[in-house]
């Protein structure tokens, strides 16, 4: 029972274009989401999240939005750099009840071509 | 320390020997998480550790997998009796959960290889 996915497992841009990663979830009990980086041979590093009660979190080139009727969050990387070029992951868990364990994605590779 | 450190970074084992993954979390983080990933897999899930609360062990794959937390600190991972689908880098993550909406800090892993 896959509960967050994305569907796309790897995505190229060009330098300077916009990067979109998507990711659904299934559980409407999730009530926080994240994005990871994750370079080869390091582990994940936190890169933004948001809360259910918001639909955008802006943190400079990096971007999340939420619709929660459609279960479908969005990472939009503008503009995107060479080294963004990474594995990104979503994440979601049920904050309420302070049930704080992620659910990851499989997660998408990114590459941002010079 | 400043991060999450785990050890070994790499790990060969012998298929049906026993290992031992450890994790040293960020100072003061109540909550500890394992997941691992396998070849080409995304990040699965396989216990978490919230202060002094029962585990959530709902991830872990079989009874040869077991992990524990001792002074709600240090953890150790340990699989019994290895199998070659064991194969994956297991990662430990720790979060501050002074309230649930915290992000998790990975360590960088641990590369575990049955041969």
């Amino acid at each position: 029972d896959q509960q967050v996915k994305q569907n796309s497992p790897s995505l190229s841009v060009q330098e300077g274009r916009i990067s979109i990663l998507n990711c659904d979830y299934t559980n409407s009990m999730f009530d926080y989401f994240l994005w990871y980086k994750k370079y080869p041979a390091e582990g994940p590093t936190f890169l933004i999240s948001i809360s259910s009660i918001k639909d955008k979190n802006e943190d400079g080139r990096f971007t999340v939005f939420l619709n929660k009727s459609a279960k479908h969050l969005s990472l939009h990387i503008v503009p995107s750099q060479p080294g963004d070029s990474a594995v990104y992951f979503c994440a979601a868990s049920k904050g309420s009840g302070n049930t704080g364990k992620l659910i990851f994605g499989q997660g998408t590779t990114l590459q941002v071509k010079p | 320390g400043a991060g999450v450190s785990q050890s070994p970074s790499n790990k060969v084992t012998e298929k049906g020997k026993d290992v031992e993954l450890r994790c040293d979390p960020i100072s003061g983080h109540t909550a500890l998480y394992w997941y691992r990933q396998s070849l080409g897999q995304g990040l699965e899930f396989l216990i978490y550790f919230q202060g002094n609360s029962a585990p959530d062990k709902s991830g872990l794959p079989s009874d040869r997998f077991s992990a524990e937390r001792t002074g709600g600190s240090v953890s150790t991972l340990t699989i019994q009796r290895t199998q070659q689908e064991d194969s994956a880098v297991y990662l430990c993550a720790s979060s501050l959960t002074a309230g649930p909406y915290t992000e998790a800090f990975f360590g960088q892993g641990t590369r575990l290889t049955v041969v």
